[in-house]
């Protein structure tokens, strides 16, 4: 159980078009999901908090104008990084939070999406 | 503010050694997670552990052990006889109040035959 799943696992895209990457959980409600990014050889920096229905809330730092975050159900989140440049390439980590479940604060990755910008 | 420091950034073994990883954190929230999760070269995170504030028993799985010590503020892990396979980054996070994962810079571990 607590499977969450990501697609694309990677993406290749020239610089100035948008991307959208899909977390889903797949046999578990999550009212937050988390984006995270990873740059080479870097650790996960949390970049926002995406809540069912609501707004992301975003770290200090991250344009939300530049990386839209939509949650709009229980199993979906989605990530979209418009006008992508090289700078944004990076391996993006989404993890889902589960509603029902006993793991206090414990999150679920999902496989990461490896974003190159051209 | 909350922050984990895992001050070594690359170790190598020879297979079978033992070998600890480092864990040192900070926070102010009495209630706090702390976790392990290993990287492999795929990229997936894999959870290893979960512990919270007030669970200090050190805990064995397999080849793997943690020790936890609140009145050093470190949560060490250790593998066992290594084995190739343990080959990856290894991030130690905190979690409190807000629920925000905060991760170390995480151990690069070799692991050679």
């Amino acid at each position: 159980g607590a499977v969450v799943s990501q697609h694309p696992s990677w993406v290749i895209c020239k610089s100035g078009t948008s991307v959208k990457i899909e977390c889903r959980s797949l046999d578990f409600q999550a009212t937050t999901m988390f984006w995270y990014r990873q740059f080479p050889k870097q650790s996960l920096m949390l970049m926002a908090t995406s809540n069912e229905g609501s707004k992301a809330t975003y770290e200090q730092g991250v344009e939300k104008d530049k990386f839209l975050i939509n949650h709009a159900s229980l199993t979906l989140s989605t990530l979209t990084v418009t006008s992508a440049h090289p700078e944004d390439s990076s391996f993006y980590i989404c993890s889902a939070r589960d509603l029902g479940g006993v793991g206090m604060n414990e999150q679920f990755f999902g496989p990461g999406t490896r974003l190159t910008v051209l | 503010a909350q922050k984990v420091t895992q001050a070594q950034t690359e170790i190598s073994v020879v297979e079978k050694e033992d070998v600890t990883l480092d864990c040192v954190y900070e926070t102010r929230d009495t209630t706090y997670y702390l976790f392990w999760y290993k990287q492999p070269p795929s990229g997936e995170l894999v959870f290893l552990i979960r512990r919270n504030s007030f669970d200090e028993q050190n805990e064995i799985s397999g080849r793997y052990s943690w020790n936890f010590q609140k009145s050093t503020s470190s949560f060490n892990f250790t593998i066992t006889a290594s084995q190739v396979v343990d080959s990856a980054v290894y991030f130690c996070a905190l979690s409190g109040n807000t629920d925000k994962l905060i991760f170390g810079t995480g151990t690069r571990l070799q692991v050679f035959p």
